[in-house]
């Protein structure tokens, strides 16, 4: 089936260590995006893609970072600079035209940084 | 900042119809409004959009006022599955342009 993977479900790291959270999409979308969300909060942006090898920081880039170099695959790095890294990380993927932002959500990945 | 004014929670029974409403009064003429829902834990899904007519597809029903200030959600018959964040968001359907989620509406759907 068409959809959007995100792996680990869950993942801890130690503090000041990068961590690269997986996303892969299989519905032939050229744009894809990363947002965080905090408990009892809505999503924000981080970083999103239009296509491939190509990529714009959201409002809250600081201290991460995103390749595009597969139109299949965009992992995002949560380096030792983001400040509060713990969260709920969701990946989406989008067509482009006039549905660009009917987009489809992965499962997310949930980071407790110890 | 989100664009879009939400209350904070809704409570509904199950079977009848959960209208869900959202305040855009900034919204410009060439921006859309887009309906999304998460249930606890689990990604957003996309439910609905709408420029200035009345939408309706399989999950609800989009109710936007003439001045486009304002729009309504419907679940015409809500079940316990429908309990989820309702998020009401404007934005571009231009490539690029991104969707800001606030922090929605709980509808809580009870027997």
């Amino acid at each position: 089936d068409g959809g959007i993977t995100q792996s680990p479900k869950y993942l801890f790291r130690k503090e000041g260590q990068n961590v690269t959270l997986s996303c892969e999409q299989n519905l032939n979308h050229d744009a894809m995006y990363w947002y965080r969300q905090d408990p009892g909060q809505g999503l924000r942006l981080i970083y999103y893609s239009q296509i491939v090898n190509d990529f714009q920081k959201g409002d809250i880039a600081e201290g991460y970072s995103v390749s595009r170099e597969k139109k299949e695959s965009f992992p995002l790095t949560v380096t030792s600079a983001q400040k509060n890294p713990t969260a709920f990380y969701l990946c989406a993927s989008s067509t482009p035209g006039q549905r660009v932002n009917e987009q489809f959500f992965g499962p997310g990945t949930r980071l407790t940084v110890l | 900042d989100a664009k879009t004014t939400q209350p904070p929670s809704m409570d509904c029974a199950e079977g009848r119809a959960a209208n869900l409403p959202c305040n855009h009064s900034t919204i410009s003429g060439n921006e859309y409004v887009y309906w999304y829902r998460q249930i606890h834990s689990q990604g957003p899904q996309y439910i609905i959009h709408g420029l200035k007519n009345n939408e309706t597809n399989e999950m609800a029903s989009l109710i936007i006022t003439e001045d486009r200030k304002s729009s309504t959600l419907i679940l015409p018959h809500a079940t316990l599955r429908d309990t989820a964040v309702y998020y009401c968001i404007v934005g571009g359907n231009q490539a690029g342009t991104a969707l800001i989620f606030g922090k929605g509406t709980t509808l809580s759907v009870s027997s």
